[in-house]
């Protein structure tokens, strides 16, 4: 089976744009969740999508918004972007099973704002 | 609030020697625990994680890890250190909503 997909591996950005990243979860799962991954730090959550309705945000600006898609695709959407915003997004997919909570990833896609 | 710390952000050892990568957390509720390892320019892969069925967690590439409540620590070990193994380690606590708290990380060196 193929693992979870990112989409782009890699993408240039100067201050200001927009840029939306794209996530194929593994076949049968449902849930979608993001990561900011900063060089030198530890991946850092932002948005957790199940069944198309959010589930959970973590600490970032109302410029990162996310949605899913019924095959459970999912868009990671930053706008204005900022030099800060440079960093590896990570997409992980999980089936939410209680007796297996585990979340697997893909191999991100590398941002890097001018 | 949950969290993990890990100690000391970069190991060497030598081909062959013990690995022994640290892990404490804090978390107000029982907690899943996991170690993920990621190689240079790739993704998060995951190497094993506890969820209260043993204390002692055996994962992929000979690593095992040993939930101790008593001490809030989660270490990662590997008997014999192989060349391969060079990587960065994160450990990572989460409550069952699926949202992953991360630690900082500890670079693993290999030394022939």
């Amino acid at each position: 089976d193929a693992g979870v997909t990112q989409s782009p591996t890699h993408l240039i950005k100067t201050r200001g744009q927009h840029v939306t990243l794209r996530c194929s979860p593994i076949s049968g799962h449902k849930s979608v969740s993001w990561y900011q991954q900063v060089l030198g730090q530890g991946p850092q959550f932002i948005f957790q999508y199940y069944e198309k309705e959010e589930r959970g945000r973590g600490n970032f600006p109302d410029r990162f918004s996310a949605r899913q898609f019924p095959n459970y695709s999912s868009e990671l959407n930053v706008n204005a972007l900022l030099l800060g915003d440079s960093a590896l997004y990570l997409c992980a997919s999980s089936s939410l099973d209680p007796f297996s909570d585990t979340q697997y990833f893909g191999p991100g896609t590398r941002l890097t704002v001018l | 609030a949950q969290s993990v710390t890990q100690l000391g952000s970069h190991v060497s050892v030598s081909e062959g020697a013990l690995v022994l990568l640290r892990c404490n957390y804090s978390s107000s509720v029982p907690p899943y625990l996991f170690w993920y390892v990621q190689y240079p320019n790739q993704g998060l892969q995951l190497l094993l994680k506890y969820t209260s069925a043993a204390t002692l967690v055996k994962g992929i590439n000979g690593f095992e890890a040993e939930f101790k409540k008593s001490e809030t620590s989660f270490h990662l070990t590997k008997p014999s250190a192989h060349m391969s193994d060079a990587a960065e380690y994160f450990c990572a606590v989460s409550d069952n909503t699926d949202k992953l708290i991360f630690g900082t990380g500890t670079r693993l060196q290999v030394f022939p």
